[in-house]
């Protein structure tokens, strides 16, 4: 069974940071783009940022310099490390798969941001 | 920028729902619809504007090209009442959605 289960969300303070991890299973990962995806509470799809399977990085402007996208295709694991995170950084995370679109999501790990 | 109409349809089970997604730019074929329930992820329902992805019923129809698609759901079951988005294709990173279409029983 093709599968991603994310972890590594939580409650923090602003200004702190987080390491969120996806794990992949049931097909070869490191085949494939990756994405990680957002949801504010209440609100729609917000894209993140997507990495390649060459190591080819892209993120949204929201979180342009203080979110870092990577993998080990070793470990069958995308990682999303979120810096100096902000209130409006909370959210469910889901990373996806990437094909000819997002075919494949997890169940999504909550961030939240408050003081 | 993705555009979807309407932001909220009220329709009953058995009852056709049509959801349009409108681009600033042309898209050729290469748009996503994805359904998300209370509580879950989202779902890739159709891509490439009208493919059915693996396991999507067959009420579930994708058409369009360029600037303007439409989801179209044949007949409402109960389980399909969800919010859906759609997403640009046609260049990596995927990036944008629309901003959700929620479908609600009447």
């Amino acid at each position: 069974e093709v599968q991603l289960v994310e972890s590594g969300g939580g409650l923090v303070k602003p200004g702190e940071s987080l390491r969120l991890s996806c794990i992949g299973s049931g097909f070869t990962f490191l085949d494939y783009s990756m994405n990680w995806v957002r949801q504010a509470p209440g609100k729609g799809l917000e894209w993140v940022s997507s990495i390649s399977g060459s190591d080819v990085k892209f993120y949204a402007d929201s979180v342009q310099g203080r979110f870092t996208i990577s993998r080990d295709n070793a470990k069958n694991s995308l990682y999303l490390q979120m810096n100096n995170l902000r209130a409006e950084d909370t959210a469910i995370y889901y990373c996806a798969r990437d094909t000819n679109a997002l075919d494949v999501w997890g169940q999504g790990t909550t961030v939240t941001i408050s003081s | 920028v993705l555009t979807q109409s309407p932001a909220t349809l009220s329709l009953s089970p058995g009852e056709r729902a049509n959801v349009s997604c409108r681009a600033s730019h042309s898209l050729g074929i290469y748009l996503a619809w994805y359904q998300q329930k209370p509580g879950q992820a989202p779902r890739l329902l159709i891509y490439d504007a009208s493919n059915r992805a693996t396991g999507i019923p067959a009420r579930f129809s994708g058409s369009g090209s360029g600037t303007d698609f439409t989801l179209t759901i044949s007949s409402l079951e109960p389980e399909d009442f969800a919010v859906y988005y759609c997403q640009q294709c046609n260049s990596w990173p995927r990036g944008t959605f629309g901003q959700g279409t929620k479908l609600e029983i009447k």
